[in-house]
């Protein structure tokens, strides 16, 4: 079974700074996406950014952007120029290309804060 | 856009009732879920449904059975409410066969269970 792991619970950033979210899984599968989802306070949960697993390069938005280490299992999500919008909980998520049903595992969540 | 509709934002109930979580969809998507999402836990999948009528267990699916009977609405029905159902509960779609989207969240339902 695929599991999802987000080490940090909770984080903070001052204002126009960078910050990384950490991720990593566990799949036996090779063929599958990655996600970050952005769920601000009382708000609807977006899709932010993703990311194939047979491309090699990582997926940019903005000011979002991806480490994603494919033997390392590994899918952090990096925000430049940090603005108070981007504060929300942030999910990393995990969908086998092989499932017909776009079922998705989502790991725990980190709470990100970012500081005027 | 895709819109995905929930019937309410806040919804307060007593143990024992039996309670209805509507969702509604606008984009002929094939798939939706049900999840509840708790601090710390993230999200997890209750039911899903792949098509009219048809429907999936996820990984926490005691205490809940669903409905499908339209293709644009997917309902979550807690039979006999208990305080531990308390949450926050959010709606999907998913485009289904050969899309692979990503999937479209409605603005969820917080529901209290006293």
């Amino acid at each position: 079974a695929q599991t999802v792991t987000q080490s940090q619970p909770e984080m903070s950033v001052q204002e126009a700074e960078t910050v990384t979210l950490s991720c990593t899984y566990d799949t036996s599968e090779s063929n599958y996406y990655l996600f970050w989802y952005k769920q601000p306070p009382s708000r609807q949960m977006i899709l932010v950014i993703r990311q194939e697993a047979y491309k090699q390069q990582n997926a940019t938005e903005n000011r979002f952007s991806v480490n994603f280490q494919k033997a390392a299992k590994s899918f952090s999500l990096k925000i430049s120029d940090s603005q108070l919008g981007d504060t929300a909980m942030y999910f990393c998520a995990f969908m086998n290309r092989k499932t017909s049903y776009d079922k998705v595992i989502f790991g725990p969540g980190t709470s990100l804060s970012v500081i005027p | 856009d895709v819109k995905v509709t929930q019937s309410s934002r806040y919804l307060v109930k007593r143990t024992g009732e039996k309670v209805f979580l509507e969702c509604v969809q606008d984009m002929d998507h094939e798939n939706m879920f049900w999840y509840r999402q708790d601090p710390g836990l993230g999200l997890r999948l209750i039911y899903f449904s792949y098509d009219v009528k048809m429907k999936e267990k996820g990984d926490i699916p005691e205490g809940y059975s669903v409905s499908r009977e339209k293709k644009e609405r997917f309902s979550l029905i807690l039979e006999s409410a208990s305080t531990n159902q308390t949450s926050m509960y959010l709606c999907a779609t998913g485009g289904g066969r050969g899309h692979n989207q990503p999937q479209h969240f409605g603005d969820g339902t917080r529901l209290s269970i006293l």
